[in-house]
């Protein structure tokens, strides 16, 4: 079985610039999570789907952030413009209804703002 | 809010040795919780899920307890080994399937 697949693995940018990055889940899953993972702490969760609509997207710097996912398999996290403090790794997991508690992530993006 | 603490925030321990990795929640409403395993550059691996009707789980050298009434979670890893090294997070499942969790406890095995 395929995991959750994520690229690109590594991004640099300069301050004020964009960036994307996609996440293809495991077949099948329905729900699907963005993290974001700041150096020496915990995942926080940015957004989370199910299937194409958000279930919750309370920690989501809307200003700046803003995530799809339009057939509910695949999903794009976008940043613009970046930030000095938006330098983290970006998870990307997936669950299916059918098992919620089992999340899978995939090995995420880095991003680093210069 | 839910708050995840994880101590300590560092650990470094000769092969061999047996120890404890603790986790404090605020909230004691939660529906589960699980410990994750992350190594460096890669995503987080499931170790262990304990639900909330539960006190402990175990998988091989690894024992995780909960107390919810107290906030509490301890991860017991027996007779520690190199390839244990990794940060091992602590994440508190809420309504919706929410994760929160702590920041990990980084921890080294020496040969």
């Amino acid at each position: 079985e395929a995991g959750v697949a994520q690229s690109p693995r590594y991004k640099i940018i300069e301050k004020r610039q964009s960036v994307a990055f996609w996440c293809n889940p495991i077949s099948g899953h329905a729900t699907l999570y963005w993290y974001q993972q700041i150096l020496g702490q915990g995942p926080k969760l940015l957004i989370q789907f199910q299937n194409n609509g958000v279930v919750d997207d309370s920690q989501l710097p809307k200003d700046r952030f803003s995530a799809e996912r339009l057939k509910g398999v695949d999903s794009t996290l976008k940043i613009q413009p970046a930030k000095l403090e938006d330098s983290a790794v970006y998870l990307c997991a997936s669950s299916s209804l059918q098992a919620r508690n089992t999340i899978y992530f995939g090995e995420g993006s880095w991003l680093t703002v210069v | 809010k839910q708050e995840v603490t994880q101590i300590p925030a560092a650990l470094s321990v000769p092969e061999g040795e047996n120890l404890v990795l603790n986790c404090s929640f605020t909230d004691s409403a939660i529906y589960n919780l699980q410990w994750f395993r992350q190594d460096p550059g890669k995503g987080l691996t499931s170790l262990l899920l304990i639900q909330s009707s539960q006190r402990e789980q175990t998988s091989g050298r690894l024992n995780a307890s909960l107390d919810k009434s107290s906030g509490r979670s301890t991860l017991y890893i027996a007779a520690s080994q190199p390839g244990d090294s990794a940060t091992y997070l602590c994440a508190v499942g809420g309504a919706g399937n929410m994760l929160t969790f702590g920041g990990g406890t980084r921890l080294m095995v020496k040969p």
